[in-house]
C-alpha cells in the first residue's frame, strides 16, 4: 500500500497570504495519478487538482498543484477566506487509492 | 449537471444491516466507475473501493471485505453500499463519488452518517 504523509498537519496564515502543502509518498507515483482535494466542515470533498497538476472545473487559478515521484506539492497563491479547509492528496495509481491525512489552513 | 444524492442518516444496532443510496443524475450512469469512501468522526477520508458501473464488477480495499457490499441498480442510476453485522466503529460518515478520468474523484454525494450505537 502506497502511505501518502501530508505537510505539516496544521497551516496558520492569514488571508492574502501563500499556502505551500506537501504531500510525500512512501513509493513513486505517476503524476497522472495525484489529486487533490478540499474539505470543509460538514461538508464533501471537492476536488481541486487532477493528473498532479490539472485544475478541476471551476478551480480558480490560484490552485496549483506541482511535483512528481514521491513529492507533491498543492499552492494557494493568495489565500481567500473560503480556502480555510482541510486539503487530502490522493494516489489512484495502485490499489488500494489512498489518501493523505490531511493538512488543515486556518486562520491565523 | 451531475449530482449525486445520497439517502439519508441512519441509526442502527450493533449487528443489524444498513443499506446506504446514491441516485446519480445529469449524465449517462454507466460510464464512470463509483467510488465509496469512509470518513470516522473526527478523522480523514478513507477510500473503501468502488464498482464498475458498465460491468457492475465491484473492488474493495483491505479492511472492507466481508461485511460490505457494492451494489448497482443501473435503471435507476444508483448505487448501494451495504454493510451487515454493523459495529460501533463502523460509525461514520459515507461518501459516493464519481470517478473521472484515469480515477481521480470529481463529483461527490453529499455525505450519509451511519451511527451504530445500542
Amino acid at each position: 500500500e502506497i502511505v501518502l504523509t501530508q505537510s505539516p498537519g496544521t497551516l496558520s496564515l492569514s488571508p492574502g497570504e501563500r499556502a505551500t502543502l506537501s504531500c510525500r509518498a512512501s513509493q513513486s507515483v505517476s503524476s497522472t495519478y495525484l489529486a487533490w482535494y478540499q474539505q470543509k466542515p460538514g461538508q464533501a470533498p471537492r476536488l481541486l487538482i487532477y493528473g498532479a497538476s490539472s485544475r478541476a472545473t471551476g478551480i480558480p487559478d490560484r490552485f496549483s498543484g506541482s511535483g512528481s515521484g514521491t513529492d507533491f506539492t498543492l499552492t494557494i497563491s493568495r489565500l481567500e477566506p473560503e480556502d480555510f479547509a482541510v486539503y487530502y492528496c490522493q494516489q489512484y495509481g495502485r490499489s488500494p487509492r489512498t489518501f493523505g491525512q490531511g493538512t488543515k489552513v486556518e486562520i491565523k | 449537471q451531475v449530482q449525486l444524492v445520497q439517502s439519508g442518516s441512519e441509526l442502527q444496532k450493533p449487528g443489524a444491516s444498513v443499506k446506504v443510496s446514491c441516485k446519480a443524475s445529469g449524465y449517462t450512469f454507466t460510464n464512470n466507475a463509483l467510488n465509496w469512501v469512509r470518513q470516522a468522526p473526527g478523522q480523514g477520508l478513507e477510500w473503501m473501493g468502488w464498482i464498475g458501473t458498465y460491468t457492475g464488477n465491484p473492488t474493495y480495499a483491505q479492511g472492507f471485505t466481508g461485511r460490505f457490499v457494492f451494489s448497482l441498480d443501473t435503471s435507476v442510476s444508483t448505487a448501494y453500499l451495504q454493510i451487515s453485522s454493523l459495529k460501533a466503529e463502523d460509525t461514520a460518515v459515507y461518501y459516493c463519488a464519481r470517478g473521472h478520468g484515469y480515477g481521480d474523484l470529481d463529483y461527490w454525494g453529499q455525505g450519509t452518517l451511519v451511527t451504530v450505537s445500542s
